[in-house]
């Protein structure tokens, strides 16, 4: 079965401490990966994507992820977060050629920055 | 430039009501994706559309659910008869992609935030 974990559901952090959020997947054919940022009452935002190549992806605003094809992950950091990085953060995939692009989300993982 | 835009951004609807969601897609953008968001839970997929063609209408939960986007470009999903689990934010999201890749980016509009009483 194809299906997208997020395994936390809340990660507070202080101002400047490193962060990482984590993924996984379960998929028997290709993917491709994305990290999606919700702020309150506005629409996702797109981080930052892998497709192929490098496993070390950069995004906007700091974010760096990287694509572990053994373990399935694709696990989001920040090695100094902010408050303005205080949001939700949503891990989604791609499965396979055919798909037209619909995503699965994972859960969110909601990040809190405190000063 | 300006992105994906939906409306209305709040709706209240009484159990039994017929709804009409509207989703004004980036112009030039030949897909548009539907996904319904419930409270806590992240965007599940509801349908997919290239130009004004509906390819896969999987994630639609129930025959009450029905999106349409006749010209290829703005695009209404219509729910008949609410229950109170249709209660949810309800997203539209469009991308330039023409081909079944999966690799172009989706912008999202802000989401209609449907509550059925």
């Amino acid at each position: 079965a194809q299906s997208v974990t997020q395994l936390d559901s809340q990660v507070p952090v202080f101002e400047e401490a490193p962060v990482e959020l984590r993924c996984n997947y379960s998929s028997s054919v290709s993917v491709y990966l994305f990290w999606y940022v919700q702020y309150p009452n506005q629409g996702l935002q797109l981080l930052l994507k892998y497709l192929s190549g490098s496993t070390l992806v950069k995004g906007i605003n700091g974010f760096e992820a990287e694509f572990n094809k053994s373990q399935t992950s694709f696990h989001l950091r920040k090695p100094s977060v902010h408050i303005s990085d205080t949001a939700e953060y949503f891990c989604a995939v791609s499965f396979g050629g055919t798909s037209y692009g619909k995503l699965t989300f994972g859960q969110g993982t909601i990040l809190t920055v405190h000063p | 430039g300006a992105g994906v835009s939906q409306s209305p951004r709040y709706k209240v609807a009484k159990r039994g009501q017929d709804v009409a969601l509207r989703c004004d897609p980036i112009s030039g953008h030949v897909s548009l994706f539907w996904y319904q968001q419930a409270l806590g839970q992240g965007p599940e997929f509801l349908t997919y559309f290239q130009n004004e063609a509906q390819l896969d209408k999987s994630g639609l939960p129930s025959d009450r659910f029905f999106a349409e986007r006749p010209e290829g470009s703005v695009s209404t999903l219509k729910i008949q008869r609410t229950q109170q689990e249709d209660s949810a934010v309800y997203l539209c999201a469009s991308s330039l992609a023409r081909g079944p890749s999966g690799t172009d980016t989706q912008y999202f509009g802000p989401g209609t935030r449907l509550t059925v009483l």
